[in-house]
């Protein structure tokens, strides 16, 4: 079955620390990534999202993610993290034309 | 910027009851989409739309929930008997034309009693 996975469930980091958060995908073919950010009691906002051409990419509020396609992983990035970073964030992926579908999320607490 | 919205922020029902959540998608978009997230797990599909029916719809899913395109506007979600198990956040989400992002609408928190 096509699946989503988030590896970290909770990352504690101290502002100015550098963030990576993993995100691998089931299945290869054609995918459509996404980061969605979830700040407390907000709905899902869109990060970043790739579809096709430069693996890197950029997106809002200094973050971006690298598609490898041969790890099957989209992981995201942020060179020095704030404490307006803490939020939960949801990596997705559609396969083709087919439906997202979400990882369980990794909750982000930055330390003032 | 237009944004997908839903109604109502939040609706507590008693189990046994019959809900109906709405949602009105960006104007211009074809594909629409339920979702739900229990507190403090993640977001799961339940289904999505397309030309005036299902084209896919998760586990879920099952028999108590239905969705509708009453008019050109709203998006609709119903849960027929809700259960305990019910109580979640409700995100209705859409989309243009494929290859593209899902807007997310602000949720709609139902509390099952």
């Amino acid at each position: 079955a096509q699946s989503v996975s988030q590896h970290n469930h909770h990352v504690i980091l101290s502002e100015a620390a550098s963030l990576e958060l993993g995100c691998n995908y089931s299945y290869g073919g054609t995918v459509n990534l996404f980061w969605y950010v979830q700040y407390p009691g907000q709905h899902l906002q869109l990060l970043l999202k790739y579809f096709s051409g430069d693996p890197l990419v950029k997106g809002i509020k200094g973050f971006e993610a690298e598609f490898i396609k041969s790890k099957f992983s989209f992981n995201l990035r942020k060179p020095s993290v704030q404490w307006s970073d803490t939020a939960e964030y949801f990596c997705a992926v559609s396969w083709g034309n087919n439906d997202m579908r979400f990882g369980a999320g990794t909750r982000l607490t930055v330390k003032p | 910027e237009p944004e997908v919205t839903q109604t109502p922020s939040h609706q507590v029902t008693q189990m046994g009851q019959e809900v109906i959540l709405r949602c009105v998608p960006i104007s211009n978009h074809l594909y629409f989409y339920w979702y739900r997230q229990i507190l403090g797990q993640k977001v799961e599909f339940l289904v999505s739309f397309y030309n005036n029916e299902i084209s896919e719809k998760s586990e879920i899913f099952d028999d108590q929930f239905s969705v509708e395109r009453p008019d050109g506007s709203n998006f609709t979600l119903k849960i027929r008997s809700t259960k305990l198990e019910d109580s979640a956040m409700y995100f209705c989400a859409s989309r243009g034309l494929a290859p593209d992002t899902q807007y997310f609408g602000p949720g709609t928190r139902l509390t099952v009693l």
